[in-house]
């Protein structure tokens, strides 16, 4: 069954500095996105991404935050200078918009 | 704001027992809905999805949706303690919005 690859499964950064979370979407997939779950708290929303373009993105994803598909097959998100409040799991999805998401193993993320 | 509610739990069943899993949505207009399972520290898996109104079976699970009511439901047959899971339903309001998740409902099957 095609699946969605995230890199690295685990991240420790120290605060203020820049992170790249990689992702490989299934290959026919038109629609990616990338999530966010707070220990305990709900998945977020925070990018989704068409055509070589951000669709639409959350209150989350401010100016720290840029998404970009480099060569046809990656998908990445790149935090700018994280913050401790940055911690998280993320994950990375995508769709052919007839179904549901299918999302990554994704990556925790912690900013110490 | 569009929300996704559903209660937090634990929702406890005994093995073999139904579970019935519950989510609200706020916004009329919702056109497609999910039932996610999370298992702690992973990401969510697709189970069922739903867009009309009525009831959808595969296997032990059945979703049912009830759009006058803005309301969404996921039985679970004959639960195994291998069903031990949060349970997130997710909504998308139209064909280009992002998917919206509920906080979930944490089920523990008790063998």
């Amino acid at each position: 069954e095609p699946e969605v690859t995230q890199t690295p499964s685990h991240q420790v950064t120290q605060m203020g500095q820049e992170v790249i979370l990689r992702c490989v979407p299934i290959s026919n997939h038109l629609y990616f996105y990338w999530y966010r779950q707070i220990l305990g708290q709900k998945v977020e929303f925070l990018v989704s991404f068409y055509n070589n373009e951000i669709s639409e993105k959350s209150e989350i994803f401010d100016d720290q935050f840029s998404v970009e598909r480099p060569d046809g097959s990656n998908f990445t998100l790149k935090i700018r200078s994280t913050k401790l409040e940055d911690s998280a799991m993320y994950f990375c999805a995508s769709s052919d918009h007839i179904g549901g998401y299918t999302f990554g193993s994704g990556t925790r993320l912690t900013v110490v | 704001q569009k929300e996704v509610e559903q209660n937090s739990g634990p929702l406890s069943v005994p093995e073999g027992a139904i579970a019935s899993l519950n989510c609200t949505y706020s916004d009329r207009v919702s056109q497609s809905f999910f039932w996610y399972r999370q298992y702690s520290g992973k990401s969510p898996e697709l189970i069922m999805s739903i867009y009309s109104n009525g009831d959808k079976e595969d296997g032990r699970f059945t979703a049912q949706l009830n759009k006058a009511s803005q309301y969404v439901s996921l039985l679970i047959r004959d639960s195994q303690p291998s069903d031990s899971a949060t349970y997130l339903c997710a909504v998308i309001l139209s064909g280009n919005t992002p998917l919206v998740f509920g906080k979930g409902t944490r089920l523990s099957v008790i063998a």
